[in-house]
């Protein structure tokens, strides 16, 4: 199984900063197969990026992803107020799928 | 609109059972995959369960395999997962969700599923 590592654990930033997100997988898998997810308390999570760098439907330009290998980055250019929650990222090019770890992005 | 709704979770009894159920709609349901996934209370996410469009390929996670049965229904527009032998560590919301783009661009509300004597 596939152990996605995100660092770090968690962010402290303030809105408009830019941040940072890292995810490192234990060996690489089938075509970059790798998302981000954004997690608000009592919410499900929302797919932000798959595919590494494409952004799902209605997400914000602000959100960007890149990687490839066993390296991945989520960047969020500017951040705004409700951009402080939870990201995960995912990769389903491998069974079992396997999630990292979680980043707490919070103010 | 795309919408996920699980039903079915509660509070049983370590080596009980349950049955989860999610209803989908405003999509091709039967031209999709679907997957279980899983949350533990503060904890992170974990896969449980897929089972292709028309059911013929079905996958576990090792920690509820012998357990836990996927299974759809086309005609309903429905998914299931039956879980068995249910254990304190089987405590957390559990999700549906499809995975239109490879990755899961819909997921349902969740349903709470309590493992407690």
């Amino acid at each position: 199984e596939i152990v996605l590592t995100q660092s770090p654990d968690t962010l402290s930033l303030s809105p408009g900063e830019r941040a940072t997100l890292s995810c490192r997988a234990s060996q690489t898998f089938s075509s970059n197969y790798l998302a981000w997810y954004q997690q608000k308390p009592g919410q499900a999570p929302r797919l932000l990026v798959y595919g590494a760098s494409s952004r799902a439907a209605g997400i914000p330009d602000r959100f960007s992803g890149s990687g490839s290998g066993t390296d991945f980055t989520l960047t969020i250019s500017r951040l705004e107020p409700e951009d402080f929650a939870v990201y995960y990222c995912q990769q389903y090019g491998n069974s079992p799928r396997t999630f990292g770890q979680g980043t707490k992005l919070e103010i | 609109e795309v919408q996920l709704v699980e039903s079915g979770g509660g509070l049983v009894k370590p080596g009980g059972s349950l049955r989860l159920s999610c209803a989908a709609s405003g999509f091709t349901f039967s031209g999709y995959s679907m997957h279980w996934v899983r949350q533990a209370p503060g904890k992170g996410l974990e896969w449980v369960s897929s089972i292709s469009s028309y059911g013929t390929s079905i996958y576990y996670a090792d920690s509820v395999k012998g357990r836990f049965t996927i299974s759809r229904d086309n005609a309903k527009n429905s998914l299931y997962l039956q879980m068995n032998s249910l254990r304190a560590e089987d405590t957390a919301i559990y999700y549906c969700a499809s995975p239109r783009v490879g990755a899961y661009d819909y997921w349902g509300q969740g349903t709470l599923v309590t493992v407690s004597s």
